[in-house]
């Protein structure tokens, strides 16, 4: 079975300042991972995925976000915080062969002046 | 373009009423799910299906029933509402499990 763990339910970054958000995952094949952003009353809008392709991948709005297979992570990462970046941050995995998507508990991402 | 459309947005029932939550995606997606989300508990699958007459258990599937007879359509069904079920609900569609899911804006819905 699959599962992911989002370490820090809150992070608070300076507006400016570097985003790092992490993702630990576990998965019995090889998984598809995903971030998905979350702004107040609304839906979740993917921010970017890894498929097994390129290990760094580049999402909206800045985001990016490395798979790194010995570590089991896929932490999300932006070099410049904005306040509109405040929202509610999910990780999820998918595993190879199947098409349910598992959500880690989420980040709530502060952003401050 | 719709994309997911859930109805209705608020819902307020007492204990012992069944309800449908309306789910409809206009992308022709193959993959549709249902999942509710708590405070502190992320996003929980409840039903999932993978096509047309095709639905299985997710990880909260007590209290919920599915069923799938188009591909455009899938709804969910609390049998007999229980205040434990007062939550966000979220469903979702994927054309293919590596393009992830498309969400709809939600239901929140109060059980008293």
């Amino acid at each position: 079975a699959q599962s992911v763990t989002q370490l820090g339910s809150h992070v608070s970054v300076s507006e400016g300042a570097l985003v790092l958000l992490r993702c630990n995952y576990s998965s019995s094949v090889p998984p598809y991972l995903f971030w998905y952003v979350q702004y107040p009353n609304q839906g979740l809008q993917l921010l970017l995925k890894y498929t097994s392709a390129a290990t760094l991948v580049k999402g909206i709005n800045g985001f990016e976000a490395e798979f790194k297979k010995s570590e089991t992570s896929f932490h999300l990462t932006k070099p410049s915080a904005h306040m509109s970046d405040a929202a509610e941050y999910f990780c999820a995995v998918s595993p190879g062969t199947a098409s349910k998507l598992t959500f880690g508990t989420g980040t709530r991402l502060q952003v401050t002046l | 373009n719709a994309g997911v459309t859930q109805t209705p947005k608020f819902q307020v029932l007492k204990t012992g009423q069944s309800m449908t939550l309306q789910c409809a995606q206009d992308m022709n997606h193959e993959y549709m799910s249902w999942y509710r989300q708590d405070p502190g508990m992320g996003l929980r699958l409840i039903h999932y299906s993978v096509g047309a007459g095709i639905t299985d258990q997710g990880e909260v599937p007590n209290g919920y029933n599915v069923s799938r007879s188009t591909t455009e359509d899938f709804p969910l069904r609390l049998l007999s509402a229980a205040p434990s079920q007062t939550s966000v609900y979220f469903c979702a569609s994927s054309s293919d499990r590596a393009h992830g899911y498309t969400f709809g804006s939600g239901t929140r819905l109060t059980v008293v």
